[in-house]
Formats: structure tokens, sequence, C-alpha cells
């Protein structure tokens, strides 16, 4: 479809690993962005792409966490050596500048 | 700095009821308001929004007005139906020049029962 699509959608792995999550926005939209939501938690914002410009990377909680965006297209949210605190739905959203944002269906990630 | 504060759910109603959820912000300037809403297993979507004071925002019979004054945007809904059911966020994003960066509400579960 035409939507944002996350990949993968559920993620179970061992405290320690590394994990990468995938997000594929809207063709042609300039602007992407990562949020957690923990259970019970509202949207926690992580980082935010927008065009060239440099990443606001203000929401990231550790420096365990990191993302790029290749080609101002595909992005990927790293979490390295994971926590059982990290375990929450990460959500990608993309948009064009000043519209409103469309929301990809989320990886639940489970840290064991 | 920018903040956005929603009641505590759940909320939970019968077929019919009359709806609000309540949402206050905290902003400089004029933002852009919104109401997301989250279905089971799923990405939020867009339901309504308002760009400046006064605006309503409407969408499949759920309505809310940007109200300055009482820095608001509480949503509302005549007659509610199970469909419903999902949680809701309000959402600002800020004037600010080159800012694109939105700040979520906590979410407010509604439970509709037939």
């Amino acid at each position: 479809g035409a939507g944002v699509s996350q990949s993968p959608s559920n993620k179970v792995t061992e405290k320690g690993k590394d994990v990468e999550l995938r997000c594929d926005p809207i063709s042609g939209h300039t602007a992407l962005y990562w949020y957690r939501q923990s259970l019970g938690q509202g949207l926690e914002f992580l980082i935010y792409f927008q065009g060239n410009s440099a990443p606001d990377k203000s929401g990231l909680p550790s420096d365990r966490f990191s993302a790029e965006r290749t080609g101002g297209s595909v992005s990927t949210l790293t979490i390295q050596r994971t926590q059982q605190e990290d375990s929450a739905v990460y959500l990608c959203a993309s948009s064009l500048l000043d519209q409103p944002q469309h929301f990809g269906d989320g990886t639940r990630l489970s840290i064991l | 700095g920018n903040s956005v504060t929603q009641m505590e759910g759940p909320v939970t109603l019968s077929e019919e009821a009359f709806l609000t959820i309540n949402c206050t912000y905290t902003a400089t300037g004029y933002p852009s308001l919104f109401w997301y809403v989250q279905y089971p297993g799923e990405g939020l979507q867009l339901l309504l929004k308002a760009t400046k004071a006064d605006d309503k925002g409407s969408n499949k019979g759920f309505e809310a007005t940007y109200r300055k004054e009482t820095t608001s945007f509480h949503l509302e809904k005549g007659s509610v139906q199970v469909s419903d059911s999902a949680v809701y966020f309000c959402a600002l994003r800020p004037t600010t020049s080159g800012t694109y960066k939105y700040i979520f509400g906590t979410g407010t579960r509604l439970k509709v029962l037939a």
C-alpha cells in the first residue's frame, strides 16, 4: 500500500542483543519521526529527520539508541545492548512539511 | 515549555452516550492542535485538526474547538458507537519557526459497551 510501513511487526530478543527496526515512509514525505509507546504511556518522541537537515535527536533516551535515514527515505532505528526497559512499541511517522503525520502500525519489541 | 494534558482513562460509556475527552495545552504563540485515534494493534490515525483560534475540527461525528482563552481542545461526540472504542491522543505542533516536532498527550482509552 501507500502508507508508512514498519518492519518487523514484532521482535523478541534477549537482553544485551542489538536490534534494528525499519521504517519505510510514504514516498515524497520529507519529514520522518520515531516515537516510543510504553505500556500505559503516551508517545515519547525519540528523533526527527527533516530533508537534508541535521536530525533532532533530543528525545533519544541514551547513547544505546541511534537512527539514520538513508537517501532521504528509509530509516533504521538501532538499539544496542538492549535492556528490559526498552520493551515497547516503536512507532514511525512521516509527513510533508507542515502537514499532519501519517503513522505506521509500529514494531512491538519485547526484551526477555 | 510546550505540553499537552489529557484526562486519564479509561472512559467507559454505553452506546449512544455523549462523549467528552478533555485536553488542555501549554504553548507559546498559536500552535496547531490535533486529535489522533489508535485502534487496537494499529498505529495512530489523524482524526481531526485545528490550526487557529476558534477553528472547529470535525470528522466521523467527532468535533473539537480550538479555544485560545482556555487553552483547550476538548473532543466531543454526540452519540458513540462500539466501533469508537480506541485510544485517543491530543497533540500540538508548535509554531516556532523550523520546528515540526509534535507534543502528544498520554492518551485516553475509550471503551463503548453495547
